[in-house]
């Protein structure tokens, strides 16, 4: 299995909402990342978690909490965003390991959309 | 600190010429190299990666890339383009010792004219 999967594909929500999206591998990967697309943009990496700890944080604002369960989920919760957070939303996976040269796996994204 | 240019915003081939999608990059020490394609409304595909060795790599879909230490150079290219490579290419560098940080350029827009 060498697929990243993330539901849901689509989210509209308003400011005062809270919603969660989620990411799923299982390919026994140990690093997970979330990014932020805007379109027709290079992705913005948000967060990086190896071996399930938060290794990484882009300076990105507190409405968005990212939370690993465990080492095939991550999720990335939301609450109180603002329309300029509308966006593809991509999480990725790669083997854990010191020399940073494996590839990243991306899953299809969630579109969202903040009213 | 790492970067990646892609000087074309846009490439415009004719289906069964050769296709080169350029990138150079700036790194202090020796760069990881990657190419990623992404379909729209799709997340990025990895297509192929330099590490060490062989300047010339070979990646999925029929792509290669030859990587140009002196030119700070990583090219995309392949010998025959089809329709169905239209798409956005991002090149992507990762300086290593640790890092998990992929730095992408900004992309260019493939578009194979049948």
């Amino acid at each position: 299995d060498t697929e990243v999967t993330q539901t849901p594909k689509h989210l509209v929500m308003g400011m005062t909402n809270k919603k969660s999206l989620k990411c799923e591998q299982h390919m026994g990967h140990r690093a997970m990342y979330w990014y932020k697309q805007k379109a027709k943009k290079p992705p913005e990496l948000m967060f990086v978690y190896s071996y399930e700890k938060l290794s990484i944080n882009e300076s990105v604002p507190s409405r968005f909490s990212p939370e690993c369960p465990n080492s095939s989920l991550l999720n990335l919760h939301l609450h109180a965003l603002q329309p300029e957070d509308s966006a593809l939303y991509l999480c990725a996976s790669s083997q854990e390991s010191s020399g940073g040269h494996n590839e990243q796996f991306f899953g299809p994204g969630t579109r969202l959309t903040v009213l | 600190a790492q970067s990646v240019a892609q000087p074309e915003d846009q490439v415009n081939v004719a289906e069964g010429n050769p296709l080169t999608v350029k990138c150079t990059y700036s790194v202090s020490g020796n760069p990881y190299l990657f190419w990623y394609v992404q379909y729209p409304n799709r997340g990025l595909q990895f297509l192929l990666k330099y590490i060490t060795g062989d300047n010339l790599v070979k990646g999925s879909y029929g792509f290669e890339a030859e990587f140009n230490k002196s030119q700070t150079s990583f090219h995309l290219k392949k010998p025959s383009a089809l329709v169905s490579d239209s798409a956005l290419y991002f090149c992507a560098v990762n300086q290593g010792a640790g890092s998990y940080q992929l730095t992408f350029g900004k992309g260019t827009k493939l578009s194979v004219i049948p």
